[in-house]
Parts: structure tokens; C-alpha cells; sequence
């Protein structure tokens, strides 16, 4: 079965430094999406991509997050200096259908250890 | 702003048990609604996804139910077994504002001891 894959698993850094999470979503999928969740609260967007440009973002997605879509698969997010509220689980997600019916399918997720 | 609330947050049950999971939801306008499982430290494994114009949707032991109108949502475990042990979450997508962007709960911690 198709899946949301993500490297790497576990990441760790030191702050200010940059971390780029890379994610491979579903092949036929449209609409690719970032969320986190830190330690023991909720999951959290982050930002959405289709058509090879950002369609939305939160305000958690400052000028320190970028996202790309190199090579038509691959997916990253990047932190341009990371802090110490960075560390958190990523996760990468992915849907076919465009709009709002789509069924989101989500990666295991990267973990982000800034020290 | 959508706020979408589960209840309860956590729940211990014996082997066998039927349950119900909640999730509501302020703004009813919503286009539809996912249910998802996590397991610790691991990603969300999507369960359920119930459209707007849907009542409910059946996958082997599970359930769900969506009452728009009320804003509510329930996730029904039939016979629950020790690898039912999750966190379960619900993901509502608003119909209005053009954001397709899922808004999540916190979840409920679920508990199955044999």
C-alpha cells in the first residue's frame, strides 16, 4: 500500500543551527502539508503546498520555515536556525483529491531534538 | 475559529468493552471530518473519513458517526481489544474561507488491559 515516507526518523541539533526534514508523499498525491506536535499537545499546521507554491500557512511558519519540492517527489521543510521551541515531531502529509474531500494520509513523522 | 474538543482525554477500559470516543466541534459548517489513530512516538494512521453529507461511516470494529447540525462526532469501538491501546483523534475541514486546512483535538488516550 502507498505511504508517506520521511527521513530522517530522529534528528538532532544544535540551536541556530539548519535542519532540513524531507519527505516523500504519495505519488499521485496534489496537496502536501507540514504539521508538528510538540511533546504532549495537539498537532499543529504548519503549512499546505500545491502547484509547487505555498497555498496556506500558519502563523507558526515564520520567515525561519521554508518548504520545497525539488525533484517532483520529494517534500522538504526547512529550518534556517533552529531553536530550542523547535523540538518537536514533524510530520509530513499528503492528499489526492484537491480541496476539501480529500482522506489525509500522514508519514511517521520526523522527530527534532534542538539542544 | 473552528475549536474542536474531545472527551474524554482519557480512558481505561477492560478487554471486550464497547466504547465511544467524542469529538465536537464549534462551527457546524465543516465539509467533512477524519478520524485518526497514534500510537506513541509514531504517525497518525487514518481510521474514518466522514463527508459533510454523510451520517456514518463503518470500517470492521469501528464506527463513526457525524451529526453536523450539533457539531458532534463519535468514534464507536466494538469489542475492544488490548491493540486498540491509541490515542485517537478527530480532524475537522471548515466548508467556508477557502482553507482546506484540518483543524485537530487533542485527543483521547485509550487504555485496553487485558
Amino acid at each position: 500500500e502507498p505511504e508517506v515516507t520521511q527521513t530522517p526518523s530522529h534528528q538532532v541539533t544544535q540551536m541556530g543551527q539548519e535542519v532540513i526534514l524531507r519527505c516523500v508523499p504519495i505519488s499521485n498525491h496534489l496537496y502536501f502539508y507540514w504539521y508538528r506536535q510538540i511533546l504532549g499537545q495537539k498537532v499543529e499546521f504548519l503549512v499546505s503546498f500545491y502547484n509547487n507554491e505555498i497555498s496556506e500557512k500558519s502563523e507558526i511558519f515564520d520567515d525561519q520555515f521554508s518548504v520545497e519540492r525539488p525533484d517532483g517527489s520529494n517534500f522538504t521543510l526547512k529550518i534556517r536556525s533552529t531553536k530550542l521551541e523547535d523540538s518537536a515531531m514533524y510530520f509530513c502529509a499528503s492528499t489526492r483529491l484537491a480541496g476539501r474531500t480529500g482522506e489525509l494520509f500522514f508519514g511517521e513523522g520526523s522527530r527534532l531534538t534542538v539542544l | 475559529k473552528q475549536e474542536v474538543t474531545q472527551i474524554p482525554a482519557a480512558l481505561s477500559v477492560p478487554e471486550g468493552e464497547n466504547l465511544v470516543l467524542n469529538c465536537s466541534f464549534t462551527d457546524s459548517a465543516i465539509y467533512n471530518l477524519q478520524w485518526f489513530r497514534q500510537d506513541p512516538g509514531k504517525g497518525l494512521t487514518s481510521l474514518l473519513l466522514i463527508q459533510s453529507s454523510q451520517r456514518e461511516q463503518t470500517s470492521g470494529r469501528l464506527n463513526a458517526s457525524l451529526d453536523k447540525s450539533s457539531g458532534r462526532s463519535t468514534l464507536y469501538i466494538a469489542a475492544s481489544q488490548p491493540g486498540d491501546s491509541a490515542t485517537y483523534l478527530c480532524a475537522v475541514r471548515m466548508e467556508s474561507g477557502g482553507s482546506y486546512i484540518p483543524t485537530f483535538g487533542r485527543g483521547t488516550s485509550l487504555i485496553v488491559h487485558p
